[in-house]
């Protein structure tokens, strides 16, 4: 089944304890993405990738890194969560950066920072 | 830059009834595609519909339709017949040419509007 999985789907940390929110697709996509969703706010691009080993940011990238080693593989790493960022976090994928395609995105993984 | 606007927050609407969510957009790019999302409370993003900017027909999916007025850069979303799982949230978003943009295939979202179909 082709899918964007992402994990965890809920956690709850502290202030300045790093963690990593993990992101894989099955889908053999080129394109990969980042978003934040946040009430009244809508969906917002925190980093994307376009390809293996080539990363971008996107609107709020504040206080988040990725990486790109793999084709299927998007992590995205608070080094330092802050209570702002708690949020409800979609990893997404696509199978190229242009075109009519649209993005497939992951259940999401809502995370809280105390 | 681009921007979506979806003025509705929340909507009501009774069971069979049609229904149109509002989405206007803003955008220098000449090539641009409008997608719509439901967010059904058990927060997934669900795909419903797309309609390329060159399109020349607005696009339909069963019971979802685009009416899609590129003049006054509107792409409402018309769910005909509603139905109780129909409730949820729904989001605009459009994404523009990757050469202009440079964010590949970013998706910028509306703020949403959330549907409530009653009986």
């Amino acid at each position: 089944e082709a899918q964007v999985t992402q994990n965890p789907r809920y956690l709850i940390t502290v202030t300045g304890k790093k963690l990593t929110v993990t992101c894989s697709q099955n889908m053999n996509h080129e394109y990969m993405s980042w978003y934040r969703q946040d009430p009244g706010l809508g969906l917002r691009q925190i980093y994307y990738s376009m390809n293996v080993e080539v990363t971008d940011k996107g609107d709020v990238p504040e206080g988040y890194k990725v990486s790109r080693k793999e084709k299927r593989n998007f992590p995205l790493i608070l080094e330092s969560p802050s209570p702002n960022q708690t949020s409800l976090y979609f990893c997404a994928s696509s199978l190229s950066s242009g075109g009519t395609g649209e993005l497939f995105f992951g259940e999401g993984s809502r995370l809280t920072v105390l | 830059a681009q921007k979506i606007t979806q003025t509705q927050p929340g909507m009501f609407v009774q069971e069979k009834e049609a229904v149109t969510l509002d989405c206007t957009y803003d955008t220098s790019d000449p090539s641009y595609g409008l997608f719509w999302y439901k967010q059904p409370s058990s927060g997934e993003m669900i795909f419903l519909i797309y309609q390329g900017s060159y399109d020349q027909q607005n696009a339909t999916e069963g019971r979802y339709s685009l009416n899609f007025q590129k003049a006054r850069k509107s792409a409402n979303l018309v769910i005909s017949a509603s139905q109780l799982g129909d409730s949820a949230m729904y989001f605009c978003a459009m994404r523009a040419s990757a050469i202009l943009t440079g964010g590949g295939n970013k998706l910028t979202f509306g703020t949403g509007t959330q549907l409530k179909v009653e009986l």
